[in-house]
């Protein structure tokens, strides 16, 4: 099936941990994004790349990084310099050039620090 | 930085009857599009409209844009209990490399 996996779901991190979260897609999208949703709230943008090897902060940056090696991986660590990381996280990714389309996004995964 | 923001927050309604949410924002857009997410999950796209669009449908939904006010409405028609969900919108800032900026969101519940 074309689209876009997250992976986990769930995930539980113990305070100090640094966490891992996967982001999959086979679409063939150049773009892809990095939100974070706390409940009741909207989309918050963390990290984005619009090519392989590039990748720029978005409005909530601190406390997160990402890497893009290959045009269809954009993982995201939360680093334990990220104070409150509890929130749901949404991948997505976008067809065309900025401007142009619209996002498709994975599952989510949700992050709870014990 | 928030760029829409939605209104009303919540809405509730029941089922057959119309339902209108509406976004605002701040700067001049390329294109301005709606998502809606089930609880719990990833959001789908429904609609994308462009700055010099004034109004969309797509099936039962209607998008309007208003660029002199920097508003937009989305309109479900004869909501269903499936309809009830969020709805975001979220604008593509001009100048602003593609980035979509989303708003808090209205949650719709479709009572049957």
């Amino acid at each position: 099936d074309g689209g876009i996996t997250q992976s986990p779901k769930y995930l539980f991190r113990k305070e100090g941990q640094n966490v891992t979260l996967s982001c999959e897609q086979n679409l063939n999208h150049d773009a892809m994004y990095w939100y974070r949703q706390d409940p009741g709230q909207g989309l918050r943008l963390i990290y984005y790349s619009q090519i392989v090897n590039d990748f720029q902060k978005g409005d909530i940056a601190e406390g997160y990084s990402v890497s893009r090696e290959k045009k269809e991986s954009f993982p995201l660590t939360v680093t334990s310099a990220q104070k409150n990381p509890t929130a749901f996280y949404l991948c997505a990714t976008q067809s065309g050039g900025p401007g142009t389309g619209e996002l498709f996004f994975g599952e989510g995964s949700r992050l709870t620090v014990l | 930085s928030q760029q829409g923001e939605e209104d009303p927050q919540a809405l509730s309604i029941q089922e057959g009857e119309n339902a209108t949410m509406n976004c605002s924002y701040k700067t001049s857009i390329n294109n301005l599009q709606w998502y809606r997410q089930n609880s719990g999950r990833g959001l789908v796209h429904l609609i994308l409209i462009r700055s010099n669009e004034r109004e969309k449908h797509s099936g039962r939904l209607r998008v309007t844009l208003d660029t002199s006010k920097k508003s937009s409405s989305l309109l479900i028609t004869a909501s269903r209990a499936a309809d009830t969900a969020s709805y975001f919108c979220a604008t593509d800032a001009r100048g602003n490399t593609g980035k979509l900026i989303f708003g808090q969101g209205t949650t719709l519940q479709v009572k049957p």
